[in-house]
């Protein structure tokens, strides 16, 4: 089955305790991206991957990293989590993205991460 | 930041009713646009892609207007599981920057 998967789905946490969110796609899309979706404010981008070993910042990228080592998978790593990091995460993916359009995205199934 | 306009409701609609939103759009260089469905505490889910000529999936319609720069989404012969947030999506007009995220339309079918 094409799908997105995060672990782990839910995550309370404390002030400054690294974590990593895990995401994997099997569906062999090149572009991966993560968001966070908060009341209020809507989905907002973090961070994306075009390829394997490019990554670049999105609309929120402070406090957040990323790897993109492997094409299937796009970790998200918080080093020193704060509680304005608590949210709804979900990786995405889509199978390109060309010069001006975007292919369709698939979402994971999100994660609720809380920190105290 | 690209500015995508929704109005969040909710509509509270009966079963069986026709119900119809827009979404406006500041970046007249977007050349991709989605609707998306979100349901509570889920991921969202695409809905249909919405083309310059419109298109039809079912009891859903999407239109775009690109002079007036928005996207329109109706719904026929409502049901009770159409119940969600419609979200309006569209690139960013540099491919590479992804998706532009509406705050959504909270729509509520009553029996």
């Amino acid at each position: 089955e094409a799908q997105v998967t995060q672990n782990p789905r839910y995550l309370i946490t404390v002030t400054g305790k690294k974590l990593t969110v895990t995401c994997s796609q099997n569906m062999n899309h090149e572009y991966m991206s993560w968001y966070r979706q908060d009341p209020g404010l809507g989905l907002r981008q973090i961070y994306y991957s075009m390829n394997v070993e490019v990554t670049d910042k999105g609309d929120v990228p402070e406090g957040y990293k990323v790897s993109r080592k492997e094409k299937r998978n796009f970790p998200l790593i918080l080093e020193s989590p704060s509680p304005n990091q608590t949210s709804l995460y979900f990786c995405a993916s889509s199978l390109s993205v060309g010069d001006s359009f975007q292919e369709t995205q698939y979402f994971g199934p999100g994660t609720r991460l809380l920190v105290l | 930041r690209k500015e995508v306009e929704q109005d969040p409701g909710p509509f509270n609609v009966p079963e069986g009713a026709t119900v119809a939103f827009n979404c406006t759009y500041s970046n007249s260089a977007s050349q991709s646009f989605f609707w998306y469905r979100q349901d509570c505490r889920k991921e969202p889910k695409l809905l249909m892609s919405v083309y310059s000529s419109g298109n039809e999936d079912g009891r859903f319609t999407a239109q775009l207007n690109r002079a007036s720069q928005y996207i329109s989404l109706l719904i026929r012969d409502s049901k009770l599981s159409d119940s969600a947030t419609y979200l309006c999506v569209l690139d960013s007009g540099g491919g590479a920057d992804g998706l532009t995220f509406g705050k959504g339309t909270h729509l509520i079918i009553q029996p």
